[in-house]
C-alpha cells in the first residue's frame, strides 16, 4: 500500500463548477501538506501548503487538512479551463530533510 | 538563465548504454532531488542531496548513480540503461528549512529501446 493515495481521475467538470480533490495518507508523522499543479509536459509547481491541521485559503483555492482522519483536500472555486492540469498532493516530515512524498496525481479537465 | 534547467530535454538510447542527465540550478539551494514520473506511480524519489558531496538514496535508487561536486549541479547517471528506466525525469531543488516548496525543472523524457 502506498503511503499517499490519490484518485487518478480524470475529473471532468464544467467551467464555473467547484473542483474537489483529496488524498489519504498512512504516515501520522507528516506535518507539511502541499498541493502541486502540473500542466502537461511541464514540471510541477507549488500551489499551496499547510502546516499541521486546518484550512488555508488563497483566492479561488482552499486547502484542508484533517490529521485525525489522515485526509487532505483541495477545493477550486469558479473553475476555469486554465485550471485543467494534474494536481499532486505531497507531504513531508520536518525531520526528513526536505524530502516530499507525492500522491499519484489527479488529472482535472475543466470544460468551457 | 535563472532557475533550474535540465538537459537534454529528450533522449533516446539503447539498452545497456550509459546515459547522464544534467541538472543545474542558479539559486544556490542546498537541496536537490531527482524524481521519475510514470503513469500509475506518480513522482518517485530516486536520489537527493542535502549539500555538495552529500547524497542519499530515495525510494527507487537501483540502476542510478548521482554526484554533486558543486552546489549548482546534480547529474544523474544510468550506468546501464534498461527499458524499465523509460520515464520522465524531473530534477528539483529547495532551500534549507523550506521543506514544503521544491522548484522543478522542465523534465527529461528518456526512452530506452
Amino acid at each position: 500500500q502506498k503511503e499517499v493515495e490519490q484518485d487518478p481521475g480524470p475529473l471532468s467538470v464544467p467551467e464555473g463548477a467547484i473542483v474537489s480533490l483529496n488524498c489519504t495518507y498512512s504516515n501520522s508523522a507528516f506535518q507539511y501538506f502541499m498541493w502541486y499543479r502540473q500542466y502537461s509536459r511541464k514540471g510541477p509547481e507549488l500551489l499551496m501548503y499547510t502546516y499541521s491541521s486546518g484550512n488555508k485559503e488563497d483566492g479561488r483555492f482552499t486547502a484542508q487538512v484533517d490529521k485525525s482522519s489522515k485526509y487532505i483536500s483541495l477545493f477550486i472555486r469558479d473553475s476555469q479551463p486554465s485550471d485543467s492540469a494534474t494536481y499532486l498532493c505531497a507531504m513531508s516530515v520536518v525531520a526528513a530533510g526536505n524530502k516530499l512524498t507525492f500522491g499519484g496525481g489527479t488529472r482535472v479537465l475543466v470544460k468551457p | 538563465d535563472a532557475g533550474i534547467t535540465q538537459s537534454p530535454r529528450y533522449k533516446i538510447t539503447e539498452t545497456g548504454r550509459q546515459v547522464t542527465l544534467m541538472c543545474h540550478q542558479t539559486w544556490s539551494h542546498s537541496y536537490m532531488f531527482w524524481y521519475r514520473q510514470d503513469l500509475g506511480h506518480g513522482l518517485r524519489l530516486i536520489y537527493y542531496s542535502a549539500a555538495a558531496d552529500i547524497t542519499d538514496k530515495g525510494e527507487v535508487p537501483d540502476g542510478y548513480v548521482v554526484s554533486r561536486s558543486k552546489t549548482e549541479n546534480f547529474p544523474l547517471t544510468l550506468e546501464s540503461a534498461t527499458r524499465s528506466q523509460t520515464s520522465v525525469y524531473f530534477c528539483a531543488s529547495s532551500d534549507l528549512g523550506i521543506a514544503y516548496e521544491q522548484y522543478f525543472g522542465p523534465g527529461t523524457r528518456l526512452t530506452v529501446t
